[in-house]
């Protein structure tokens, strides 16, 4: 069974750049989030994707966005970046049963925006 | 909202000695809660969960936490800690409305130190 994969491990973009975030979900999950680390902070909840919809965001303005494909992998877009962008992004996939879904964590993607 | 408090930042604690790490939460409906262990560089790893049933859960690597509604706090403890426990540990809280998003709820972390 494979884990949660995330790409690329790390990336330095600069003040005003987008940048695109890759997540490949664990075999059987249908559901995709997405965190926000900061450094020496808890995860902080970005948006969930389910069915290729977005079904829920956390406080993030709309220039983070994100996608979710049939095969349920999934990408997390940021535009006009700014500095305190810099962070750990984490993916989480899951599988939606009717009950509490229970995620399971990629190893992130360090980004840095100088 | 729902919320989560751990109210340590930092445990040091000696090789074999007994830890507890604590958590409360706060939400006005009832919610699934999670311990996640992250070691550095690393994502988070999955350690417990109580998601119904016996409010006692455990892990393989003997960590246990007690769900306390009353208390709304979920603990973790382990009765003999190893230096390889060290760590940053989140407690999180997710509800399920419907078929909506789940998105977790952590608290800030507790750096679990294992001195030797």
């Amino acid at each position: 069974e494979t884990g949660v994969t995330q790409s690329p491990t790390h990336l330095i973009k600069t003040r005003g750049q987008q940048v695109t975030l890759r997540c490949s979900s664990q075999s059987g999950h249908n559901t995709v989030s997405w965190y926000q680390q900061a450094l020496g902070q808890g995860p902080q909840f970005i948006f969930q994707y389910y069915r290729e919809e977005e079904n829920g965001r956390g406080n993030f303005p709309p220039r983070f966005s994100g996608l979710q494909f049939p095969n349920y992998s999934s990408e997390l877009n940021v535009n006009a970046l700014e500095l305190d962008d810099s962070a750990l992004y984490l993916c989480a996939s899951s599988q939606y049963s009717g009950r509490a879904r229970v995620q399971f964590f990629g190893p992130g993607t360090r980004l840095t925006v100088l | 909202a729902q919320s989560v408090t751990q109210l340590d930042s930092q445990v040091p604690v000696f090789e074999e000695a007994p830890v507890e790490l604590r958590c409360n939460y706060s939400s006005s409906v009832s919610v699934y809660l999670f311990w996640y262990v992250q070691y550095p560089n690393q994502g988070l790893q999955l350690l417990l969960k109580y998601l119904s049933g016996s409010t006692l859960v455990e892990s393989i690597n003997g960590f246990e936490a007690e769900f306390n509604k009353s208390q709304t706090s979920f603990h973790l403890r382990k009765p003999s800690v190893h230096i390889s426990d060290t760590a940053e540990y989140f407690c999180a809280v997710s509800l399920l409305i419907g078929g909506g998003a789940d998105g977790l709820t952590f608290g800030k972390g507790t750096h679990l130190i294992i001195q030797p």
